[in-house]
């Protein structure tokens, strides 16, 4: 069965201390592996889509890696701003279907 | 790019009455949009997935008769919720797909927050 799964749940990190968020993937054919970024009361907002392992992708403080087992977003010194709900999604090939993670809950605290 | 709308981004209603959410996409075309609920705190709960022209594809526990889904052109599905009873207060968001391309990127509307009383 396709499963998405994220940790942790919830991370709280002090401005400028960097850290990283992981999300477990088993898909029947992995047809991208994407990062989205939500905020509270609005739509998530894309971030990066890897396509095959080994693949990385930068953003500002943000940067994606993609192993056959799991992806991983770094964030380096981050900011208030940079607080938000991350959202880990697999494309299937199977039915071409897309599985979300829960997410990881990020509080950068000032 | 890969822009998509919502309206309204809120509405408030009474229970009984019916409920329509637009979804756009802005500067692509779209055959494939997709429509989700979201609890607080909780994550993306997908219910249909729409192609254009053809009839919608719910999840498991989703009744069709309640959330109705219309996806009539390649910019625009619409999901209407009738008969709206205070339970089916949420967020809705809703994504599309770019025709064309290969992958399966989602790119996501702003959500809409439905209050019924």
């Amino acid at each position: 069965e396709d499963q998405v799964t994220q940790s942790p749940e919830a991370l709280r990190l002090q401005e400028g201390e960097s850290s990283s968020l992981n999300c477990s993937y088993t898909v029947s054919g992995l047809r991208g592996l994407f990062w989205y970024r939500q905020d509270p009361g609005k739509g998530p907002e894309f971030l990066f889509t890897l396509y095959s392992a080994g693949e990385e992708k930068e953003k500002e403080r943000l940067k994606a890696t993609l192993t056959k087992k799991e992806s991983f977003l770094h964030i380096t010194a981050p900011k208030p701003e940079d607080s938000a709900t991350y959202l880990c999604a697999a494309g299937s090939t199977g039915g071409f279907k897309t599985i979300f993670g829960a997410g990881t809950r990020l509080f950068v605290k000032a | 790019g890969a822009v998509v709308s919502q309206h309204p981004s809120w509405v408030i209603c009474k229970s009984g009455t019916s409920v329509k959410i637009e979804c756009r996409s802005l500067d692509f075309q779209a055959t494939t949009m997709f429509w989700y609920r979201q609890f607080p705190k909780q994550s993306l709960m997908l219910m249909a997935t729409s192609n254009e022209g053809s009839k919608a594809t719910y999840e498991q526990g989703v009744e069709k008769d309640k959330f109705l889904i219309n996806h009539a052109s390649l910019t625009l599905s619409t999901l209407t919720v009738t008969s709206a009873h205070p339970e089916d207060s949420s967020f809705y968001i809703c994504s599309a797909r770019r025709q064309g391309y290969s992958y399966n990127e989602q790119f996501f509307g702003p959500g809409t927050r439905l209050t019924v009383l």
